[in-house]
């Protein structure tokens, strides 16, 4: 089982929609968690932290289930800009150690 | 503008060519990263360098060779590197202890 998954995709999604994305995690002893976006060919870009009780940025909302060990990132209202690949990143201590997914590619449409 | 600069954005080389990647970060951060992303790969992390000390290397193949002289600049030295090595190479820093990192544009290197 690979310590980082996700659904590769690709999301299509009709500009106006709302999408979400899960990834799951198999170190329950991970600490910190957070989704990048990468455009093509560009590098990642921190897009949210992800905390206990949910957290929200926009159009974003980023929720955590340790219970489950998944993080969801939820898009409301989807733009054109939104296309991208997102990716879940897992850190599994207090130091430096990132597990990064392999990413979910999104797609809007117009 | 992304606080961490990383030259030359291209390179192309040849297996038997002596180079290196140069990476500086403005964000007064404590750690520094190389990793190597391939096509449709997940991002694979190739050195961390923490308070200017090298504290992890993956099983990277001694062709590649980093150098932190002090905690804004991190360099990869490459030499007689193979084809599949051709790849875009990220730095990244960010501050211990749990915070997110902070990528630079990236090097696209292309092996011929």
């Amino acid at each position: 089982r690979k310590e980082v998954e996700q659904d590769p995709g690709p999301f299509n999604v009709p500009e106006g929609a709302t999408v979400a994305f899960n990834c799951t995690y198999s170190n329950s002893a991970s600490q910190s968690f957070f989704w990048y976006r990468q455009d093509c060919r560009k590098e990642p870009k921190l897009l949210m932290s992800v905390y206990s009780s949910g957290n929200e940025d926009g159009r974003f909302t980023a929720q955590l289930n340790r219970a489950s060990q998944y993080i969801s990132l939820l898009i409301r209202d989807s733009k054109l800009s939104d296309s991208a690949t997102y990716l879940c990143v897992v850190m599994q201590d207090s130091n430096y150690q990132l597990i990064w997914g392999a990413g979910t590619k999104l797609i809007i449409k117009p | 503008e992304t606080g961490v600069t990383q030259t030359p954005r291209h390179l192309v080389m040849g297996m038997t060519n002596k180079k290196s990647l140069k990476c500086e970060q403005h964000l007064g951060h404590n750690a520094m990263y190389w990793y190597k992303q391939s096509a449709k790969k997940p991002l694979e992390l190739m050195f961390v360098y923490s308070l200017e000390e090298r504290v992890e290397n993956n099983s990277v193949p001694s062709r590649f060779s980093p150098e932190c002289p002090n905690s804004s600049h991190l360099f990869l030295h490459l030499h007689t590197l193979q084809p599949e090595d051709s790849a875009l190479y990220l730095c990244a820093s960010s501050q211990v202890g749990g915070q997110p990192q902070h990528f630079g544009d990236g090097t696209r290197l292309s092996i011929l």
